[in-house]
């Protein structure tokens, strides 16, 4: 069964600093990868995904991650925080399964607190 | 379009008691899965509809738990009879096509006291 492993349960950072939040899933074949986000009294939203084609996917607000097979992971990373960005990411895997649904597997999540 | 809607957003029942939590997908989707995140650990699948039918529920916990897809649209997940152990979120998702990513509701916040 896959597994994701969040390493970084909270992660503190200055406003306009660099960020990477860590994310590592176990081997398969091929897999389908997301990245979530929590904000503060509200329902998990879809940062960024990854199915297929290049190993670099990008968000609207300046996140990105990179898939990287070989090391089995999906590191989430942002060149400048912004106080805003303050919330929960939660990474997740999919198998695309031989029946085509895909049962979310997620990790424990990292809480990026971002301090001016 | 209007997204995932989940209601209540907070409930707070006695333990041995019965607590229902609604999910209304986006109308259209066939998908609707539940989801649940005890206090401090991921979140994990419980259950996926395809339209009305169970399509994987071994997510369940036990039997304790009792989720319906009425006419393939708003799902209800029943706890009967809650435990202390239940307490956690909830969440319900909807999708129209795999592989394309869930659309999740806000979720609701169950505590058993």
């Amino acid at each position: 069964a896959q597994s994701v492993t969040q390493l970084d349960s909270q992660v503190p950072v200055f406003e306009e600093a660099p960020v990477e939040l860590r994310c590592n899933y176990s081997s398969s074949v091929s897999v389908y990868l997301f990245w979530y986000v929590q904000y503060p009294n509200q329902g998990l939203q879809l940062l960024l995904k990854y199915l297929s084609g290049s190993t670099l996917v990008k968000s609207i607000n300046g996140f990105e991650a990179e898939f990287n097979k070989s090391q089995t992971s999906f590191h989430l990373r942002k060149p400048s925080v912004h106080i805003s960005d303050t919330a929960e990411y939660f990474c997740a895997v999919s198998d695309p399964g031989n029946t085509g649904f895909q049962k979310l597997v997620f990790g424990t999540g990292t809480r990026l607190l971002v301090s001016p | 379009e209007a997204g995932v809607t989940q209601f209540p957003s907070h409930s707070v029942i006695e333990k041995g008691q019965t607590v229902t939590l609604r999910c209304d997908p986006i109308s259209g989707h066939d998908n609707l899965y539940w989801y649940r995140r005890v206090m401090g650990k991921e979140i994990k699948f419980l259950l996926h509809f395809v339209k009305e039918s169970k399509q994987d529920e071994s997510g369940m916990p036990n039997n304790r738990f009792l989720a319906e897809r009425t006419g393939g649209t708003y799902s209800t997940l029943k706890v009967q009879p809650a435990e202390l152990e239940d307490s956690g979120v909830y969440f319900c998702a909807s999708s129209q096509e795999r592989g394309s990513g869930y659309t999740f509701g806000s979720g609701t916040r169950l505590t058993v006291v």
